[in-house]
């Protein structure tokens, strides 16, 4: 099975900040890498799709990039709707594992 | 608007058996493969099992294999997920979720509301 580890587990930011999460896999997985957002109770939301595609109806604040092992998706404003859990998932092969989560919290 | 609405779960004994169904509209069904994600209370997400559009593939993440089964039926636009002889670690919300595709690429690009399974005795 590919392991997916995020970092940071945790960050803390201001509103307006440019935030960086980190996605790496255990083995090359092309661009097959999906980032969603999950808010408390709720289902989560795609956001990137194949590393760098972003999703229809999604602000063009949200941005990823990467390929092979190491990823990273990019909130370039951060707004206060943003504050919650992001997890990255590969889609290269069966199981399709996530990442365990970055919560993005207010300073 | 594509709508996922999953119901069926429930307090169930370690042990026991359980079987969620996940309705579908909104989209051609049949057209898509399907999947089921769970997430353990406080836990991040799990990807269970997934089933393509016409039935004839199934796969399963090993914690579950030779317990679960994955089903759908066409005619009604359900995803259906059994669930047998539970533990407590299966414990979670489970989400029903389209595996969208795009150019080669798939994504979990519409989840169900979710529908919580306890296991405790």
């Amino acid at each position: 099975d590919i392991q997916m580890t995020q970092s940071p587990s945790s960050l803390s930011a201001s509103v307006g900040d440019r935030v960086t999460i980190t996605c790496r896999a255990s083995q090359s997985i092309s661009t097959y890498l999906n980032w969603y957002q999950q808010k408390p109770g709720k289902a989560p939301k795609l956001l990137i799709y194949a590393a760098s595609s972003l999703q229809s109806g999604v602000p063009s604040r949200f941005s990823g990039s990467g390929s092979g092992t190491d990823f990273t998706l990019t909130i370039s404003s951060l707004q206060p709707e943003d504050f919650t859990t992001y997890y990255c998932q590969q889609s290269y092969s069966t199981p399709r594992t996530f990442g365990q989560g970055t919560k993005v919290e207010i300073k | 608007e594509v709508q996922l609405v999953e119901s069926g779960g429930d307090l169930v004994q370690p042990g026991g058996s359980l079987r969620l169904s996940c309705a579908a509209s909104g989209f051609t069904f049949t057209h898509y493969w399907m999947s089921w994600v769970r997430q353990a209370p406080g836990k991040g997400l799990e990807w269970v099992a997934n089933i393509k559009h016409d039935g004839s593939e199934k796969y399963y993440v090993d914690s579950v294999k030779g317990r679960f089964t994955i089903s759908r039926d066409t005619a009604k636009s359900s995803l259906y997920l059994q669930m047998n002889s539970l533990r407590a670690e299966d414990t979670a919300v489970y989400y029903c979720a389209r595996d969208g595709w795009s150019s080669g690429y798939y994504k979990f690009d519409s989840w169900g509301q979710g529908t919580l399974v306890t296991v405790s005795s």
